[in-house]
């Protein structure tokens, strides 16, 4: 079982560059989520879908854009990288509903540097 | 506005020592949720264990115990005879009910690093 798959893993951007983190999950989950951990700041939500075509903001989302255009699938996207955007990006899914819904089960995290 | 505080950042222990983190949070929510989550030096969040407000027993899990008193809005999370494997980071995690439809978001406290001594 694969789970929740992140990519890419790690990646290094200029100041103005733009990227687009992929999350896929195969677990059939509805809803997806997309955090970012800072050092000391535990994790923050960014955005979060809680189904195909919908999506919300969470507490830190300027300069993110996301899209759920797929079930499985939920996009992360940098417009214009900022040094401020440097952080571990980790994505989640959750069902939503049964016995064990609420537990997020997270990607491996994404690793960005803006320099 | 919910809110998870673990005031201790480190922790530091000699291997087989007894170790509490602790978790406080505030919701106005009389229904709710709280985790606990694991993230080793591999980076990968592990989940440990999910209260739901309603029931308060507390819970063991081999070395692994949670105390939740809704009287101190506490979740703490005790270690006992602690092993070099659990040094981590720890988060405690609040969300609101979500039957019904909520979306039952997630909130985080800032994590408490654990190391454990050989």
């Amino acid at each position: 079982n694969a789970g929740v798959t992140q990519t890419p893993k790690f990646r290094v951007l200029k100041t103005g560059q733009s990227m687009t983190l992929l999350c896929a999950q195969d677990m059939n989950h509805e809803y997806m989520y997309w955090y970012r951990q800072d050092p000391g700041m535990g994790l923050r939500l960014i955005h979060y879908s809680v189904g195909e075509g919908t999506t919300a903001k969470g507490e830190v989302p300027d300069g993110y854009n996301v899209s759920r255009l797929k079930k499985q699938n939920f996009l992360l996207g940098l417009e214009s990288a900022a040094p401020s955007q440097t952080s571990v990006y980790f994505c989640a899914s959750r069902t939503r509903q049964g016995p064990n819904t609420g537990e997020l089960f997270f990607g491996e995290g994404s690793r960005l540097t803006v320099l | 506005a919910q809110k998870v505080t673990q005031a201790q950042t480190e922790i530091s222990v000699v291997e087989k020592e007894d170790v509490t983190l602790d978790c406080v949070y505030e919701t106005r929510d009389t229904t709710y949720y709280l985790f606990w989550y694991k993230q080793p030096p591999s980076g990968e969040l592990v989940f440990l264990i999910r209260r739901n407000s309603f029931d308060e027993q507390n819970e063991i899990s081999g070395r692994y115990s949670w105390n939740f008193q809704k009287s101190t809005s506490s979740f703490n999370f005790t270690i006992t005879a602690s092993q070099v494997v659990d040094s981590a980071v720890y988060f405690c995690a609040l969300s609101e009910a979500y039957y019904g439809g909520s979306q039952g978001n997630l909130i985080f406290g800032k994590g408490t690093k654990l190391s454990v001594k050989p």
